[in-house]
C-alpha cells in the first residue's frame, strides 16, 4: 500500500538556525498538508497545498514558515529561524482530489530545538 | 467556530469489554468525519471515515462509528478490545467549506489485561 514517508525522523537543532522537513506525499495524491503535534498535546494544522500554491494557512504558519513542492515528488516545510516552542513533532499528509478524501499521514519528523 | 470535542481524555477498559470513544463536532456545513489511531511515536493512522449515506460506517480492526446528525456526534466503538487497541485516537473533521482538517485533542486509551 502506498504511504506517506518523512526525513529525517527526527532533527535537532539550534535555536535561530534554520531547518527543512521533507515528505514525499502519495503519488497520485492532489493536496498536501503539514500538521503539528506538541508533545502530548493537539494535532494542529499548519498549511494546506494545492496546485503549487497554499490553499489555506493557519494562523501558526507565520512569515517563519514556507512550504515547497521544488519537483513533481517532494514537499517540503522550511522553518527560517527556529525557537524553542517550535519543538514538535510534525506530520505531512497528502490526499486525493475528492474534497470528502481522508488524510494519509506519514510518521513524522520529531523535531528538537536546543 | 468550527470545533472538534473529544470529551474523555483517558479511558481505561479491560480486554474483551465493549468501547465507546465519544466525538462531538460543530461545523457550519455538511461534516466530513474520520476516527485516527497513534500508537506511540508514530503516525496517524485511519480507522473509519464518514461522508455520506449509512450513518453506521465499519472500518479496520472491527471498529464501526455512527454519525448522529442530530447529536452532532460521531462516536467510536468497537465490541470486544484487544490490548493491542491501546493507543490515543483522534476524531477529525472536514468540510466542503474549508481544505483543512481539525483534530479532536484524543483520547487516550489504556487496556487492562
Amino acid at each position: 500500500e502506498p504511504e506517506v514517508t518523512q526525513t529525517p525522523s527526527h532533527q535537532v537543532t539550534q535555536m535561530g538556525q534554520e531547518v527543512i522537513l521533507r515528505c514525499v506525499p502519495i503519488s497520485n495524491h492532489l493536496y498536501f498538508y503539514w500538521y503539528r503535534q506538541i508533545l502530548g498535546q493537539k494535532v494542529e494544522f499548519l498549511v494546506s497545498f494545492y496546485n503549487n500554491e497554499i490553499s489555506e494557512k493557519s494562523e501558526i504558519f507565520d512569515d517563519q514558515f514556507s512550504v515547497e513542492r521544488p519537483d513533481g515528488s517532494n514537499f517540503t516545510l522550511k522553518i527560517r529561524s527556529t525557537k524553542l516552542e517550535d519543538s514538535a513533532m510534525y506530520f505531512c499528509a497528502s490526499k486525493q482530489g475528492f474534497v470528502h478524501s481522508p488524510l494519509h499521514f506519514g510518521n513524522g519528523t520529531r523535531l528538537t530545538v536546543t | 467556530a468550527q470545533s472538534v470535542t473529544q470529551p474523555d481524555i483517558h479511558i481505561t477498559v479491560s480486554e474483551g469489554a465493549s468501547l465507546e470513544l465519544r466525538c462531538n463536532y460543530s461545523y457550519g456545513a455538511t461534516p466530513y468525519l474520520f476516527w485516527y489511531v497513534q500508537s506511540p511515536g508514530q503516525g496517524l493512522q485511519l480507522l473509519l471515515k464518514y461522508f455520506s449515506g449509512d450513518t453506521l460506517v465499519q472500518g479496520i480492526k472491527g471498529f464501526e462509528a455512527e454519525f448522529k446528525r442530530s447529536q452532532s456526534s460521531f462516536n467510536l466503538r468497537k465490541p470486544s478490545v484487544h490490548w493491542s487497541d491501546a493507543a490515543e485516537y483522534f476524531c477529525a473533521v472536514g468540510s466542503s467549506g474549508t481544505y483543512k482538517y481539525i483534530f479532536g485533542t484524543g483520547t487516550r486509551l489504556k487496556v487492562l489485561a
